[in-house]
């Protein structure tokens, strides 16, 4: 698509339950990245991927963070057994390679109750 | 690991002012990038700096990458009010992958 896209635009959830955040990166994109911006708050650095190197997972702040992307397509973020200190605003962004300027989502807004 | 200090934290002014921020970095960057962010979205890429020195405009917007590689400012000149919003700065440095960023400048414009 035009942009990257992200769903869903907001997600309510209960503590405890698992949540799945989905995005989709500017086709062609190799580079793809996740970060988290809680309210009032800068960007926060979660997960990068790029081609079909492995991942740099360095960012994510417990073993309940997952992310997985197949190729250059699709990524999903999970987050297991949420929080309430998870509520926030999660981002996604892609870029044609390494180092270029990376074009956001709008992100997720996730609040946990 | 890196960090960014943005300066300044917020600001105030009147429409029609000139304004300046700027970001500095305790080690070197590859790639010094602007962004404005608006409530409810994403940040969207203002302004892209990828060689230490150089100077880059889009419209009423000036950017540079210090020639230490460890700086970069962003310009706005004569400032209307689609302005408002928060502006982050952030550095990509080749064989750390992660794209860092500096803590937001908050822009106001005052009636």
């Amino acid at each position: 698509g035009a942009g990257v896209s992200q769903s869903p635009s907001n997600k309510v959830t209960e503590k405890g339950k698992d949540v799945e955040l989905r995005c989709d990166p500017i086709s062609g994109h190799t580079a793809l990245y996740w970060y988290r911006q809680r309210l009032g708050q800068g960007l926060e650095f979660l997960i990068y991927f790029q081609g079909n190197s492995a991942p740099d997972k360095s960012g994510l702040p417990s073993d309940r963070f997952s992310a997985e992307r197949t190729g250059e397509s699709v990524s999903t973020l999970t987050i297991q057994r949420t929080q309430q200190e998870d509520s926030a605003v999660y981002l996604c962004a892609s870029s044609l390679a390494r180092g270029r300027g990376y074009t956001f989502g709008s992100g997720t807004r996730l609040t946990v109750v | 690991g890196q960090q960014l200090n943005q300066s300044p934290q917020s600001m105030f002014i009147q429409e029609g002012e000139d304004v300046s921020m700027n970001c500095t970095s305790s080690s070197i960057f590859n790639t010094w990038l602007w962004y404005k962010q608006d409530p409810g979205e994403g940040p969207v890429l203002l302004i892209a700096l990828y060689k230490a020195g150089e100077l880059t405009s889009n419209g009423r917007l000036t950017a540079q990458f210090g020639i230490t590689r460890k700086d970069s400012f962003l310009n706005i000149s004569a400032s209307i009010p689609s302005d408002v919003g928060i502006y982050f700065c952030a550095g990509y440095y080749f064989g750390n992958e992660k794209l860092t960023f500096g803590t937001g400048t908050r822009l106001t414009i005052i009636p």
